[in-house]
């Protein structure tokens, strides 16, 4: 079936480092979603992709739509505490026109 | 904003009680969906609906069933609860084909 693969599984980083996670598909996309769960909470969108090699930022945040179509990455850069959270990648599921696939999730924890 | 609302926050149910899960979405979106959460497993579909009166299986429903009367409101029903459904339960909503998702903030539910 259609897979979402998400990595790192977790990341352990130092306030101000970057951060990057990735997310591979075993099928093309033409949407590429990513979204933050803060503790306790529901998944919030940060970012949306539709086109293949689009470069999207949301402040801090710089998601990219990779050229196979088949990728996407976030990049996090200069990390603060509130930045923890799980970052879920998504897609259309197959056979869907309404339904998305999730990744794993990358749980991140910033250290003081 | 959209807004999705579930009813509690936390809940704490005995096996053998009958659950009910509420969901409301205040922005007319036609499809709403339930997942549960846990660690390690990612976001799990249980059911989804796209229409008043319209359900349909995802991933893991069974022990689960769902309620669509109104456009606004998707219930999640635990018809005999049991330890192995403690979890974190979301609700999402979306817009038409290919809409990204919006979550509710989630139920936290303990059977013991």
């Amino acid at each position: 079936g259609q897979q979402l693969n998400q990595s790192p599984q977790s990341m352990f980083i130092q306030e101000g480092e970057d951060v990057s996670m990735n997310c591979t598909s075993s099928s093309i996309f033409n949407t590429w979603l990513w979204y933050k769960q803060d503790p306790g909470e529901g998944p919030v969108l940060l970012i949306a992709l539709y086109k293949a090699g689009e470069l999207t930022s949301n402040g801090r945040l710089t998601a990219q739509f990779g050229i196979t179509r088949k990728d996407s990455f976030l990049n996090i850069s200069a990390s603060i505490p509130s930045d923890v959270g799980i970052y879920f990648c998504a897609g259309p599921a197959r056979g869907s026109a309404r339904q998305l696939t999730f990744g794993s999730g990358t749980q991140l924890t910033v250290l003081p | 904003d959209v807004k999705v609302t579930q009813s509690s926050r936390y809940l704490v149910k005995r096996t053998g009680e009958k659950v009910f899960l509420e969901c409301v979405q205040d922005m007319d979106h036609e499809n709403m969906f339930w997942y549960r959460q846990d660690p390690g497993l990612g976001l799990r579909l249980i059911y989804f609906s796209y229409d008043v009166k319209m359900k349909e299986k995802g991933d893991i429903p069974e022990g689960y069933s769902v309620s669509r009367e109104k456009k606004e409101r998707f219930s999640l029903i635990l018809e005999s609860a049991s330890t192995n459904q403690t979890s974190m339960y979301l609700c999402a909503s979306s817009y038409g084909t290919l809409g990204s998702y919006t979550f509710g903030s989630g139920t936290r539910l303990t059977v013991v």
